[in-house]
């Protein structure tokens, strides 16, 4: 079983729609869970950076973390086409163990 | 622009070529790590360097040769690669080794294997 699932997508949207993304995690140790966002021909950007459960806000972006349910959503609030990404989850274990989703192609429309 | 910074950003070498990919960091990061990424897939971890010592090897074939000669400097020595070798090469760094340090990535070196 993977460590992290993520639906791969893509998700279409208009501009200044709410996205949400999300993942489910296997193990219900995991403590500390990222979103990336990575644009076309760059690197994975650190966007979101959660330990434990409860929200995480900055700007417009919104991290979640349901240890219950074993969840992590990212929420982007008033898209723009900026926006247009693929946003990767992941959880960091084992000291150095940084495991990814698949990754979701967003694609926000002007 | 990330902290993290690589070079060549793009690499065409044949397969008895020798080349290196290098990586330099200015945000005191005392661990750095090399990963593969594939086209439209995650990125996958090769390399982990902890205080400038191989820490982890996930088991990558020779014909790739990290080195750190510095704690700002990583270098992924390549030679004798295959085509299914082409992929987009990440470097990443966090603070110290640590399930709560998250890493931070460069934009990557993105190589093509003739």
């Amino acid at each position: 079983q993977k460590e992290v699932e993520q639906d791969p997508g893509p998700l279409s949207v208009p501009e200044g729609a709410i996205v949400s993304l999300n993942c489910t995690y296997s193990n219900s140790a995991f403590q500390y869970f990222m979103w990336y966002r990575q644009y076309s021909r760059k690197g994975p950007e650190l966007l979101m950076y959660t330990y434990s459960s409860g929200n995480k806000e900055d700007g417009r972006f919104t991290a979640q973390v349901d240890k219950s349910s074993k969840y992590i959503s990212l929420f982007i609030r008033d898209s723009q086409p900026s926006d247009s990404a693929t946003y990767l989850c992941a959880v960091l274990y084992n000291d150095y163990k940084l495991s990814f989703g698949a990754g979701t192609t967003v694609t926000v429309r002007a | 622009d990330t902290e993290v910074t690589q070079t060549p950003k793009h690499l065409v070498m044949g397969m008895t070529n020798k080349k290196s990919l290098k990586c330099e960091q200015h945000m005191g990061h005392r661990a750095m790590y090399w990963y593969k990424q594939k086209a439209k897939k995650p990125p996958e971890l090769m390399f982990v360097y902890s205080y400038e010592k191989l820490s982890i090897n996930e088991s990558v074939p020779s014909r790739f040769s990290p080195e750190c000669p510095n704690s700002s400097l990583l270098n992924l020595h390549l030679h004798a690669l295959q085509p299914e070798d082409s992929a987009l090469y990440l470097c990443a760094s966090s603070q110290v080794r640590g399930s709560n340090q998250p890493q931070h990535f460069g934009d990557g070196t993105r190589l093509s294997i003739l």
